[in-house]
């Protein structure tokens, strides 16, 4: 598709468990970035990717957290030993190089931890 | 660091009014602003944006924002609001320059019109 792709659209784990979100950004989109919105809040930065480097993962809450980029292109956000207080909705977004490029971003992924 | 504040929780407004949803940002130098619309369940959709330039930007749907840097606001408007434009808004900025390529967003204002 010509959007940002995210997989899985729903994800229910249980306390402690290990889980893994995808991102599959618009094709060509060099820059990638992760971010988390609660329920009636902005969404909050996570990580930025430049090409397959972190370029800023000042976002990420603690070392539980852990998102690469291998090859430029999809990504894979990490969240070990998961607590009921990372449930929120995972978004990723593209854009392509310079500044002022807006970013466009994917459905989100909804992570619930019970 | 930069931020953005969005004072308004809640706008309502009638269909067929004009409406104004406020945005006020604090960042160094010359910002690069944006708006996005989030409707429910879904991931945001881009509206528009201020680079450089004239001060009034147009953007999807109708919506047009003003740039105003003595006020350090970046207010979304629509001359005629339609019922489907209710829907959740966040303004957002970006540094003009530096590593940080992230956007930082504002809290939100959930846009009704009532028809």
């Amino acid at each position: 598709g010509a959007g940002v792709s995210q997989t899985p659209s729903n994800k229910v784990t249980e306390k402690g468990k290990y889980v893994e979100l995808r991102c599959d950004p618009i094709s060509g989109h060099t820059a990638l970035y992760w971010y988390r919105q609660s329920l009636g809040q902005g969404p909050e930065f996570l990580i930025y990717f430049q090409g397959t480097g972190a370029a800023d993962d000042s976002g990420l809450p603690n070392d539980r957290f852990f998102a690469v980029r291998p090859e430029g292109s999809v990504s894979t956000l990490k969240i070990q030993r998961t607590e009921r207080g990372d449930s929120a909705v995972y978004l990723c977004a593209s854009s392509s190089q310079g500044q002022g490029a807006e970013a466009f971003f994917g459905q989100g992924t909804r992570l619930t931890v019970v | 660091a930069q931020s953005v504040a969005q004072p308004e929780d809640q706008v309502n407004v009638a269909e067929g009014n004009p409406l104004t949803v406020k945005c006020t940002y604090s960042v160094s130098g010359n910002p690069y602003l944006f708006w996005y619309v989030q409707y429910p369940n879904r991931g945001l959709q881009f509206l528009l944006k201020y680079i450089t330039g004239d001060n009034l930007v147009k953007g999807s749907y109708g919506f047009e924002a003003e740039f105003n840097k003595s006020q350090t606001s970046f207010h979304l408007k629509k001359p005629s609001a339609l019922v489907s434009d209710s829907a959740l808004y966040f303004c957002a900025v970006r540094p003009p320059s530096g590593s940080a390529r992230q956007l930082t967003f504002g809290s939100g204002t959930q846009l009704t019109v009532l028809p």
